[in-house]
Parts: C-alpha cells; structure tokens; sequence
C-alpha cells in the first residue's frame, strides 16, 4: 500500500529550465493538493484538485499549472524556474468532500533552482 | 494574509516536561482543525484532530484545547519525549476541505 508517491525525491534545476513533479496515489481518493513548504513559512496550496478532469487556483500558483488526467495522478509543471521556486514540494489527498477527511501527504520533492 | 496563525516558532522542552503550541484564526467557516507531525525528510503525518463543537480532545500524551470564542486552539504534550522532536502544524478546514496550515513549530525535547 503505497499511499502518495512522488517523484523525483531531489532536483537540481538551472534558471529557466522545466520539469514536473509526478505524483500518484493509489487510495482512490477524489481530492488532490501541492503545497509548497518553506522554512518558517509553513505550507502553503500551489493548485488543487477535486476530481478527474477539475484543477483550480490555490494561495501561491504563479509559476506552476497542474493537470488531472485520471483519479490516480496530479503532475505539478514548473515552467521557466526561478530561484523564487527553490522549495520542498508535497503532493497530498483528501477522500472528497466533507468536514474531518484526513489529509494524506507524500514523502516530499526537494527543488533547488540554481 | 495568513489564516492561521502559530506561536512559537521554536519550543525546548526538557524530558517529561509540558509542550504547548498555540494556533489562532479569523475565518469562522473552519469546522475541523488537526495537527500535523512532521519529521526530518517525511511529509506531515495526522496527529489529532478536534471539531469546534468540543472544548478538548485528547489522545494519549496529546490534548487539543479548543477555544471557540476566542478563535483559538492549542496542543499539549504532556510528558514530552525525544522521540517527540519534530516539527508540528496546526491546521484549519472547511468541508469544501481546503485545507491552511500554520508556519510549523520546531520542537526539541531534551533528553
């Protein structure tokens, strides 16, 4: 039972270059979030997701876009990095709606953009 | 705008000492409030959970003290252990489930 899986775990990024973070999860959970965590900041919703197919804004999703192609995956695309970008990226879900749902996060991608 | 708000930052406690984390919010549609343990390297993991309905809520060394007017809520962890050492978020919900997360407080128990 794998739960969320992120990949990759650690990435070095050069200025300006893309990439995505992958993220699955096998729970069959409807909602999916990315939130980024920075020191002393806490965490802080990128984009979320309440089904296949629905994305929508969260507090701090300049930079980033998302796509929901099927239940099981969440893909996080950082276009053109920056320094500004250089974070610990979670990828999390929820069961659906309704109050006291658990939030279920991954292990975490580390990203330095350089 | 941060909708909520934790103190402190930083917490030493010696072994078998209390820990307290305080967490405020503003927002008075938040119906579910947990908290979050997070080691080094991992991804927050649930530790407790209150509804605004209750005053308390505890489960084992860990207590949740709700407090409904003032728009506050705390975490005790009675006889602090080193293996408590981590970071913790407090968190506030709606039932659309967008979930906000506190800035985290580092804890360090000492042996």
């Amino acid at each position: 039972n794998a739960g969320v899986t992120q990949t990759p775990k650690f990435r070095i990024l050069k200025i300006g270059q893309s990439m995505t973070l992958q993220c699955t999860q096998d729970m069959n959970h409807n909602y999916m979030y990315w939130y980024r965590q920075d020191p002393g900041m806490g965490l802080k919703l990128i984009y979320y997701s309440v089904g296949a197919g629905i994305t929508d804004k969260g507090e701090v999703p300049n930079g980033y876009n998302v796509s929901r192609s099927t239940t099981e995956d969440f893909p996080l695309r950082l276009e053109l990095a920056a320094p500004s970008q250089t974070s610990v990226y979670f990828c999390a879900t929820t069961k659906g709606r309704g109050s006291g749902n658990t939030i279920y996060f991954g292990e975490g991608s580390w990203l330095t953009v350089v | 705008q941060q909708q909520v708000k934790q103190s402190p930052q930083s917490l030493i406690v010696q072994k078998g000492g209390i820990s307290i984390i305080n967490c405020a919010y503003e927002n008075t549609a938040f119906d579910y409030f947990p908290w979050y343990q997070q080691f080094p390297g991992k991804g927050p993991a649930l530790l407790i959970a209150i509804r605004p309905d209750v005053s308390e809520k505890k489960e084992g060394r860990f207590t949740i003290s709700f407090n409904k007017s003032a728009k506050q809520f705390s975490l005790h962890i009675m006889d602090s252990q080193p293996g408590d050492s981590a970071t913790y978020f407090c968190a506030a919900s709606t039932s659309f489930n967008k979930f906000y997360f506190g800035s985290g407080t580092k804890l360090n128990v000492k042996p």
